[in-house]
């Protein structure tokens, strides 16, 4: 079993819809999660994290957090063209991060 | 400048060459990473450094060798490397070790023929 598993997508969504991204982890001891977009040919950047059980929400992006359950998600309102992107989901335990394979997403216009 | 920054920015390399990358961070971190991504990989965690000290090295064969002289700059020395080490090698900081997010270099594009 891996670590931190998404599904690799590519996951498309037309331009307006919520796109959702989902991610679950293996680690019961895992602490801090964050989801990252990197663009093709470019780094990961960072857009969210959340240490807690719930939602959390910044702009158009929500990430949820379910501990009991193992996994984390991130949900984009309003997609866009521009959020074409890989999105990786990565899981901290203790003094490492594991990142998982990211998911494609691709926004229609 | 700003953030964290890599160079060079591509690179192409033969088997018997010896090169090396340098990262420089701008935000006051103490803690530098050294991460291999591959084509349909996950990000590979290679080194970490905190205030100066390595305290991760995840198994990387001895042709790559990391050096970190102060909280600001990160080297990864390359030397006898094999053609599946092609891949982008990519530089991150964060404030300390641990549950922190990493903030990203635009990374090394690295070809070894």
């Amino acid at each position: 079993q891996k670590e931190v598993e998404q599904n690799s997508g590519p996951l498309s969504v037309p331009e307006g819809a919520i796109a959702s991204l989902n991610c679950t982890y293996s680690d019961r001891g895992s602490q801090s999660f964050f989801w990252y977009r990197q663009y093709s040919g470019k780094s990961p950047e960072l857009i969210m994290f959340i240490y807690s059980n719930g939602d959390k929400e910044d702009g158009r992006f929500t990430a949820q957090l379910n501990k009991a359950s193992q996994y984390v998600s991130l949900l984009i309102r309003d997609s866009q063209p521009s959020d074409s992107a890989t999105y990786l989901c990565a899981v901290n335990r203790g003094f490492k991060t594991i990142f998982g394979a990211g998911t494609r997403l691709f926004v229609k216009a | 400048e700003t953030g964290v920054t890599q160079t060079p920015r591509h690179l192409v390399m033969g088997m018997t060459n010896k090169k090396s990358l340098k990262c420089e961070q701008h935000l006051g971190h103490n803690a530098m990473y050294w991460y291999k991504q591959s084509a349909k990989k996950p990000l590979e965690l290679m080194f970490v450094y905190n205030f100066k000290e390595q305290t991760e090295n995840n198994s990387v064969p001895s042709r790559f060798s990391p050096e970190c002289p102060n909280s600001s700059h990160l080297f990864l020395h390359l030397h006898t490397l094999q053609p599946e080490d092609s891949a982008l090698y990519l530089c991150a900081s964060s404030q300390d070790e641990g549950s922190y997010e990493q903030y990203f270099g635009p990374g090394t594009r690295l070809t070894v023929t």
